[in-house]
């Protein structure tokens, strides 16, 4: 199985920048994945590492170290439109499963 | 179809009823998959379809759920005895198979509530 954990809430003022970290223990490992969720809404993808190092995406970047079972992801110049939910997911090695962690709110203040 | 599908969006039912929940995923899309969520919580796995077939079913949490794909296209979860712990939103996503199953695309979801 698989442990993903990442912190429950977080909150950020307009323009600023913001990390989320995620850290999974797993029994196999075939990329870590990042969604965005509305409140009320389908989970869309954001990101995707399955190599070590960032992967830049606009204003939204991802990093992955797997020797240390890490991954955060970084919103730069946030946005009202930013608050949301941010699921990180581990897909295991036979492309079958992928395993959500709980999600952090993002709250967005002015 | 554009994206995935899934009806009923909301659905009431009585402790002990029968549901069942329709998905209709992107149109070549070979994979499917069902997920149960939570409120506060991400997406817990159920099952995963690859073609026609249950290829993994190991979330399905107990043998009152059970899902079928028999074409590889459409999929209904079917809920029997319902409990009210049942209660979730239950979202389908699609993507393409094998190495190219970057991308989840989640449908909105069906919100079932057991009363």
């Amino acid at each position: 199985g698989q442990n993903i954990d990442q912190p429950t809430e977080m909150t950020a003022t307009e323009g600023a920048i913001v990390q989320i970290n995620c850290t999974y223990q797993t029994s196999g490992f075939n990329g870590l994945f990042w969604y965005q969720q509305h409140a009320g809404e389908a989970p869309t993808f954001l990101s995707y590492n399955v190599l070590d190092g960032l992967e830049e995406k606009g204003r939204f970047s991802s990093f992955l170290s797997r020797s240390k079972g890490y991954s955060y992801l970084l919103l730069k110049e946030l946005q009202m439109k930013d608050s949301a939910s941010y699921l990180c997911a581990v897909r295991e090695t036979n492309f079958n499963k992928f395993y959500f962690g709980s999600g952090t709110k993002l709250n967005v203040k002015p | 179809g554009a994206g995935v599908s899934q009806t009923p969006s909301n659905k009431v039912t009585e402790k002990g009823k029968y549901v069942e929940l329709r998905c209709d995923p992107i149109s070549g899309h070979t994979a499917l998959y069902w997920y149960r969520q939570s409120l506060g919580q991400g997406p817990e796995f159920l099952i995963y379809f690859q073609g026609t077939g249950a290829a993994d079913d190991s979330g399905l949490p107990n043998d009152r759920f059970f899902a079928v794909r028999p074409e590889g296209s459409v999929s209904t979860l079917k809920i029997q005895r319902t409990e009210r712990g049942d209660s979730a939103v239950y979202l389908c996503a699609s993507s393409l198979a094998g190495s190219g199953a970057n991308v989840l695309t989640f449908g909105a979801g069906s919100r079932l509530t057991v009363l």
